[in-house]
């Protein structure tokens, strides 16, 4: 079993619409939950980071984490053309640096 | 955010030599700088993990000896892939890990290597 899982798509969406990209995760030391976007041939840019459970909301992208269910969620209202890109997951536990990566979801907002 | 860049952008070399890429934090000290290998349409690959001042860490599968690593300052990490070959074309992508504040990983925009 992979440390972290991730629906690798593609997931088309029209613009406009509402997005949840979700990760799952098996080791419970995971304690800082980040959310990258990458775009083609460009290097990963962090969207948001999240420390334990709990939500954090940037505008029109909200991250949630549950850690009782290991479960993290990325949300994206109000969807534009601009946000199509990879969305890849990443965690680490307290005193870690090293980052564990989902696959990455390929989203496509349809104008 | 905090920026962290590549050199160069992109290269293309012949099977045989060696290449060096660069990354840089401009704007903070990192003690540790990570380095990433991704094939397309594929996550991130954890090649290594690089500390200032002493060796790097690499991962299991990955040639010390092909990825050379050295993190000689605060702000400057190399990765140095000798005698290159077609199998060694990849996306490279650095980040350095920036302690002060909320401890987040910052990448660069990555380097692509094509060896003919």
């Amino acid at each position: 079993q992979k440390e972290v899982e991730q629906d690798p798509g593609p997931l088309s969406v029209p613009e406009g619409a509402i997005v949840s990209l979700n990760c799952t995760y098996s080791n419970s030391a995971f304690q800082y939950f980040m959310w990258y976007r990458q775009y083609s041939r460009k290097g990963p840019e962090l969207l948001m980071y999240t420390y334990s459970s709990g939500n954090k909301e940037d505008g029109r992208f909200t991250a949630q984490v549950d850690k009782s269910s290991k479960y993290i969620s990325l949300f994206i209202r109000d969807s534009q053309p601009s946000d199509s890109a990879t969305y890849l997951c990443a965690m680490r536990g307290t005193g870690a640096n090293n980052l564990f990566f989902g696959t990455g979801t390929r989203l496509t907002v349809i104008p | 955010g905090a920026v962290v860049s590549q050199h160069p952008s992109r290269v293309i070399c012949k099977s045989g030599t060696s290449v060096k890429i660069e990354c840089r934090s401009l704007d903070f000290q990192a003690t540790t700088m990570f380095w990433y290998r991704q094939f397309p349409k594929k996550s991130l690959m954890l090649m290594a993990t690089s500390n200032e001042g002493s060796k790097a860490t690499y991962e299991q599968g990955v040639e010390k000896d092909k990825f050379l690593i050295n993190h000689a300052s605060l702000t400057l990490s190399t990765l140095t892939v000798t005698s290159a070959h077609p199998e060694d074309s990849s996306f490279y992508i650095c980040s350095a890990f920036r302690t002060s504040g909320s401890n987040e990983q910052f990448f660069g925009p990555g380097t692509r290597l094509t060896v003919l």
